[in-house]
């Protein structure tokens, strides 16, 4: 059957360097924002979020940066694994009619070389 | 946290079917997201399903296609009507709290011959 993330473009790294993958969003009023990761056959996980108010945020092996201005996120992954191989989404989290909802950015794919 | 269970994991549909995908979370949500994930591609949102009201379609998909029922606050599903191979695609249910993180369902990868 066909994998997600065939067209995405792609982030190839050795394991062990740090990973940064890059994310725009449109809405200037959003004002929470999502990484998520997808393993193949399996639905978005959660990573690590981050609000408005806020430029950067660290979890575990973890950051995420939000550069308001130009209306930028990024996710850095410090030494990446091979687990850590799977397609990203950034999500951007705006109110609309219905109640919050989520616009997802267009996703990257990351190999990890062992 | 909320876990969702989906079914059918997968399945392989004629052309002209209906295929309906059922979305069960452990604990009460009041809205609940189905998306469209075709090959490729980042996650669409399909519609926003309200217990005891009508669905809410994102642009470019319509009810007749794509009916949502949406019983309790526990449940919902997603058909999807009268099948084309480019309706291929994986669907996700998601719940969200509000201003907060959105939890998945495993998704369910339709594929239509």
């Amino acid at each position: 059957g066909e994998s997600v993330g065939l067209h995405l473009p792609t982030l190839s790294v050795q394991e062990g360097d740090n990973s940064i993958i890059n994310c725009a969003y449109s809405n200037s009023a959003s004002d929470y924002f999502i990484w998520y990761k997808q393993e193949s056959g399996k639905g978005p996980q959660f990573i690590i979020d981050i609000r408005s108010n806020m430029d950067k945020r660290q979890g575990q092996r973890v950051t995420v940066l939000l550069n308001k201005t130009v209306k930028h996120l990024s996710l850095q992954i410090a030494a990446t694994q091979p687990g850590d191989s799977a397609v990203y989404f950034c999500a951007e989290n705006t109110d609309n009619n219905a109640g919050n909802m989520l616009t997802f950015g267009g996703g990257t794919r990351l190999m990890v070389k062992p | 946290s909320a876990v969702i269970s989906q079914k059918p994991s997968r399945d392989i549909c004629q052309r002209g079917t209906s295929l309906t995908i059922q979305c069960q979370v452990d604990s009460q949500v009041t809205m609940m997201f189905w998306y469209r994930q075709q090959p490729g591609q980042s996650l669409t949102l399909i519609a926003t399903a309200n217990q005891g009201s009508e669905a809410t379609y994102e642009s470019g998909f319509v009810i007749d296609k794509f009916p949502i029922s949406r019983p309790n606050l526990t449940f919902s599903t997603l058909t999807v009507s009268n099948m084309s191979p480019e309706d291929s695609s994986i669907y996700l249910c998601s719940v969200v709290a509000p201003g907060s993180e959105a939890f998945f369902g495993q998704g369910t990868r339709l594929t239509v011959v």
